[in-house]
């Protein structure tokens, strides 16, 4: 019952330091995203995925980068970290099936990361 | 693209009264869906109710309901007799089926004992 693993949950980088936000999904879902979330801001949406192989941006993407590898899998690198990527992240997945209304998104705990 | 406002940042209610939450949206798609999340202090994003567009009857939740016009693109969800649990961040977000959930930027709801 372990739906999505968000690791690490906290995690503190210096600038321009890299890293990897890992996100795994038990639940077979098609679809997977990753949010930040900032103060005053809401979830905005970096990047997401329909399924294996196929990405795509969303509102906020500059600074990071994913890939799709598995069904299970959607990785978030941050490739040069800088303090303006203060922020929790959440990753998400979800299914959407036409008539079927019990659609909705599954989250991660999230992860703190702060950039110094 | 789809546009979420959530007007209130802070509201505050006593304990065992009601408090509705307004979220307005904008969306150029005739079916989709609509979400309420909260997010209590542990951080976890919890669904709260659903609320297909095309049905015309208003979800219901045990304590939560929504009230949703859908011309005037309005989807607030009230909650009855509140319990000091419910104290947390909500979050509307519409559903085109786009693969993409847009949130709103939050009401941040506190229940006074």
């Amino acid at each position: 019952n372990a739906g999505v693993t968000q690791t690490p949950k906290f995690q503190v980088l210096k600038t321009g330091q890299s890293m990897t936000l890992q996100c795994a999904q038990d639940m077979n879902h098609e679809y997977m995203s990753w949010y930040r979330q900032d103060p005053g801001m809401g979830l905005r949406l970096i990047h997401y995925s329909v399924g294996a192989g196929i990405t795509d941006q969303g509102e906020v993407p500059n600074g990071y980068n994913v890939s799709r590898s598995t069904t299970e899998d959607f990785p978030l690198r941050l490739l040069s970290a800088a303090p303006s990527q203060t922020s929790v992240y959440f990753c998400a997945s979800s299914y959407f099936t036409p008539g079927n209304s019990n659609t909705e998104a599954f989250f991660g705990q999230g992860t703190r990361l702060t950039v110094v | 693209a789809q546009t979420v406002t959530q007007s209130q940042p802070e509201m505050s209610v006593q304990e065992a009264e009601t408090v509705t939450l307004s979220c307005t949206y904008d969306t150029s798609e005739n079916n989709y869906y609509l979400f309420w999340y909260k997010q209590p202090p542990s951080r976890q994003m919890i669904l709260v109710i659903r609320q297909e567009a095309y049905k015309q009857q208003n979800a219901t939740e045990n304590r939560f309901s929504v009230n949703f016009q859908k011309a005037a693109k309005s989807f607030s969800l009230k909650i009855s007799d509140s319990q000091l649990g419910d104290t947390a961040m909500y979050f509307c977000a519409p559903y085109s089926g786009t693969y993409k959930y847009i949130f709103g930027t939050g009401t941040r709801l506190k229940v006074l004992a």
